[in-house]
């Protein structure tokens, strides 16, 4: 069984829709979450990370996590082009740094 | 956030020859450093973590003869990969994070490498 199942896409969303992104994790002991945005040909750039259960909004992106059913997701609210890109969900076990990342969902916002 | 350069951006080699690429942490100190690699349209593969001062741990399947690690210093960490061979060719990526738990990795730039 894979450590990070993200749903595989691509998904493909109308400008000013909302893209939903879920990612489920398989070690209950997972202490942070990631998700990450990566532009093709370029590295991945950090755009949140949630510790607790709930919700954490930073702008139009909004984290849900929801460690009982071991499941991350991500809201992205009014969709713009430029968030086209592939996210990329991750995690770190407990007490260690490493992060463990799912295969990624490619996301395209069609203007 | 913090920002972690990675030398050079692109490289081709010729087979046989080895690459070293650079991953510096500018503005802060980086306990640890983790060296990733990406085919084309995969996620990232973890090769292999350095902690400053100590031998780097290696992933299961990475050789370790054959992608060298040195973390000498709290602000850089190098990989060389010698002999290299086409199948090498890939988008190396370093990420580098600061002392204690919940710390958010900073990745650097990346290096396409590609061996001819």
């Amino acid at each position: 069984q894979k450590e990070v199942e993200q749903n595989s896409g691509p998904l493909s969303v109308p400008e000013g829709a909302i893209a939903s992104l879920n990612c489920t994790y398989s070690d209950r002991g997972s202490q942070s979450f990631f998700w990450y945005r990566q532009y093709s040909g370029k590295s991945p750039e950090l755009i949140m990370f949630i510790y607790s259960n709930g919700d954490k909004e930073d702008g139009r992106f909004t984290a849900q996590l929801n460690k009982a059913s071991q499941y991350v997701s991500l809201l992205i609210r009014d969709s713009q082009p430029s968030d086209s890109a592939t996210y990329l969900c991750a995690f770190t076990p407990e007490g260690d740094y490493k992060l463990s990342f799912g295969a990624g969902t490619t996301v395209t916002v069609r203007a | 956030g913090a920002v972690v350069s990675q030398h050079p951006s692109r490289v081709i080699c010729k087979s046989g020859t080895s690459v070293k690429i650079e991953c510096r942490s500018l503005d802060f100190q980086a306990t640890t450093m983790f060296w990733y690699r990406q085919f084309p349209k995969k996620s990232l593969m973890l090769m292999a973590t350095s902690n400053e001062g100590s031998k780097a741990t290696y992933e299961q399947g990475v050789e370790k003869d054959k992608f060298l690690i040195n973390h000498a210093s709290l602000t850089l960490s190098t990989l060389t990969v010698t002999s290299a061979h086409p199948e090498d060719s890939s988008f190396y990526i370093c990420s580098a994070s600061g002392p204690g738990a919940h710390t958010e990795a900073f990745f650097g730039q990346g290096t396409r490498l590609t061996v001819v």
